[in-house]
């Protein structure tokens, strides 16, 4: 069975703090995405990458980075972050066309 | 933009009856369709894939697909009041890039 593991559940950060969300996948897929889940708008997309060290932006890029520097892990970097930043992150993996397999989220606070 | 509509309910039935879960998407270069089932406070679990038309059976659920009419429903049969969550529409997107674009969830409400 497929298991992603994010690092945290639950996080409190204030404005301007540098923060890192990690991510870890154990079925060797090649591809993982970020996704950020907001009442009335949905999943939406923040990057992804299809292999180490490749990266591409998804729909809302703008305030985040992103790392991928083994196949398992790829990692959320919030530059600098903002109280609009407070959200639940998903990560998630796939494989090819088969299913999106999603951590349990990671709640962050921006006060 | 490529876009995944749903109706976000709720959509309200009584245990027993069969609920019906409505998705429109505009990519027609998509191949891969998926029903995630999302409980308040968790991440989304996967219920069904479909890939080709017509329709896919497991156990209470199917799935229809209807790529000529850009159309993807999900019939929940003997609803449950344990049914009760939001149903995320995923469509992938057609330019061979791997990601999935999500409607906003419908919102079931199985009555007991």
């Amino acid at each position: 069975d497929v298991k992603v593991t994010q690092s945290s559940r639950y996080l409190v950060k204030r404005t301007g703090e540098k923060v890192f969300l990690e991510c870890v996948q154990d079925m060797d897929h090649e591809n993982m995405f970020w996704y950020r889940q907001d009442p009335g708008l949905g999943l939406r997309l923040i990057y992804f990458s299809y292999d180490v060290k490749m990266k591409e932006k998804g729909d809302i890029p703008e305030g985040y980075s992103v790392s991928r520097e083994k196949k398992e892990r790829f990692s959320l970097i919030l530059e600098s972050a903002s109280t609009n930043q407070t959200s639940m992150y998903l990560c998630a993996s796939r494989s090819g066309d088969s299913p999106l397999h999603f951590g349990n989220g990671t709640r962050l606070t921006v006060t | 933009q490529k876009e995944v509509e749903q109706n976000s309910g709720p959509l309200s039935v009584p245990e027993g009856a069969i609920a019906s879960l409505n998705c429109t998407y505009s990519d027609r270069g998509s191949q891969s369709f998926f029903w995630y089932r999302q409980y308040s406070g968790k991440s989304p679990e996967l219920i069904m894939s479909i890939y080709s038309n017509g329709d896919k059976e497991d156990g209470r659920f199917t799935a229809q697909l209807n790529k000529a009419s850009q159309y993807v429903s999900l019939l929940i049969r003997d609803s449950q009041p344990s049914d009760s969550a939001t149903y995320l529409c995923a469509v992938e997107a057609g330019d061979s890039s791997y990601k999935l674009i999500f409607g906003s969830g419908t919102r079931l409400l199985v009555r007991p």
